[in-house]
């Protein structure tokens, strides 16, 4: 079945930076866009970003457009979220997800926690 | 931006009951909307997309409806597994949103 592993969280202080990573196995990664989404704690579920599955179209919440960027290596199977300038509100556990049919997301990774904190 | 509401914030029901959840947009989203359970330290797990499928694996207790602003989901019947936190989410046009949640917990 689908898998999907994040790491790559962890405590950073506010104003630097971070990368997360997700690696992709048992499906076809190169046929699907990839979403970032994240939770802070106690909190809803807040979308940050998609990415096609060719990587041709990029869509950022408002949020975090202009601090993150999405990425993926389609031969490496592997989605990226570069995070800059953090303030403690990215505070969150952040969650890979499998688009399907861009309409919704038909499968989560465990998720990585990301804390930002002097 | 499209908003989504859930009502009620929570619910306290028995196993057994029938539960009603509700999700209204800011406005129309078609079909184009999904429910989630998500339970305590575990990521969520799609339950319905396109207002009214079931996903793969999802018992038939759970159905979907609703289309435009106005959607449902129900839990004919709830078992002991089933008290978890549910969002609806659409993606109509970016971004796509989620709902704030509701609560299913036990009475």
């Amino acid at each position: 079945q689908v898998q999907l592993v994040e790491s790559g969280g962890g405590v950073v202080q506010p104003g630097r930076s971070l990368r997360l990573s997700c690696a992709a196995s048992r499906f076809t990664f190169s046929n699907h866009g990839m979403h970032w989404v994240r939770q802070a704690p106690g909190k809803g579920l807040e979308w940050v970003a998609v990415i096609w599955y060719d990587g041709s179209n990029k869509y950022y919440a408002d949020s975090v457009k202009g601090r993150f960027t999405i990425s993926r290596d389609n031969s490496k199977n592997t989605l990226d979220l570069q995070m800059n300038s953090l303030r403690t509100e990215d505070s969150a556990v952040y969650y890979c997800a499998r688009d399907r049919a861009s309409t919704h997301i038909d499968h989560w990774g465990q998720g990585t926690l990301v804390i930002v904190s002097s | 931006e499209i908003v989504l509401t859930q009502s009620p914030a929570t619910l306290s029901l028995s196993p057994g009951e029938r539960a009603t959840l509700s999700c209204r947009a800011s406005q129309s989203v078609s079909s184009y909307l999904a429910w989630y359970q998500q339970k305590p330290g575990q990521a969520p797990r799609l339950l319905i997309y396109d207002a009214s499928n079931r996903a793969t694996g999802i018992p038939v207790r759970f159905s979907g409806s609703g289309s435009g602003t106005d959607f449902t989901l129900t839990i004919s019947s709830l078992e002991p597994e089933d008290f978890a936190v549910y969002y609806c989410q659409q993606r109509i046009n970016w971004p796509l949103t989620f709902g704030g949640g509701t609560k299913v917990e036990i009475k």
